[in-house]
């Protein structure tokens, strides 16, 4: 199984451009990146995912190099309310038997100042 | 929208009882998962289940079982609890089959604050 890693803790101020690396050597053809965000005393919510090049939504962009070993999630414009737990995660989207367990690293505390 | 339902916020429990948590999904989901969240370690997967009856050991199943009688819901279970498995615990759950590949995005709940006296 890919495992991840990522920075410990980030600081940012409101308004700026946040981007948080994760490494996956180890990522196989049929696993995609997904990325959760968590505030505390919450369970961590879903963000955005993606395989390869680059995905946007409302919330996030997703960028994944062609060797695929890493991946960036980029906040646009911060602000407080952001101050979160960002975790990367690599899943293989076969799901069932054991090809269904989801591994969650350490994740990135992000805190954003005034 | 999709709701994740665990059955207690706060539990204090003593060293030997058996404790059961309980976590109910309300969207069809084939998949369920079990981890505990503790400082600095992140989240370490438990057990998880992808169909009825159908488990499978996670990073850390020591000291812990699992029961999914129904679909909708996915049973934790401390036989003998201990000190060390005070922890907050989260329940998650998401869409899929080996048939038919997941979307991916795992649901969880609020989480279950678990000590152990």
């Amino acid at each position: 199984l890919a495992k991840t890693t990522q920075p410990i803790s980030m600081d940012s101020y409101e308004g700026q451009e946040v981007n948080i690396t994760c490494s996956h050597n180890n990522i196989a053809t049929n696993d995609y990146i997904t990325w959760y965000q968590q505030f505390p005393s919450q369970g961590p919510r879903f963000i955005i995912q993606g395989y390869k090049t680059k995905v946007t939504n409302e919330v996030a962009s997703l960028f994944i190099p062609a060797d695929r070993k890493s991946s960036t999630l980029s906040l646009p414009r911060v602000s407080l309310s952001d101050t979160a737990v960002y975790y990367c995660l690599v899943e293989n989207m076969n799901y069932g038997g054991s090809q269904g367990n989801l591994i969650f690293g350490k994740g990135t505390k992000l805190s954003v100042k005034p | 929208d999709v709701k994740v339902t665990q059955s207690s916020r706060y539990l204090v429990k003593r060293t030997g009882e058996k404790v059961f948590l309980e976590c109910v999904q309300d969207m069809d989901h084939e998949n369920m998962f079990w981890y505990r969240q503790d400082p600095g370690l992140g989240l370490r997967l438990i057990y998880f289940s992808y169909d009825v009856k159908m488990k499978e050991k996670g990073d850390i199943p020591e000291g812990y079982s699992v029961s999914r009688e129904k679909k909708e819901r996915f049973s934790l279970i401390l036989e003998s609890a201990s000190t060390n498995q005070t922890s907050m615990y989260l329940c998650a759950s998401s869409f899929g089959t080996s048939l038919i590949p997941g979307t991916g995005e795992l649901f969880f709940g609020e989480g279950s604050r678990l000590t152990v006296l």
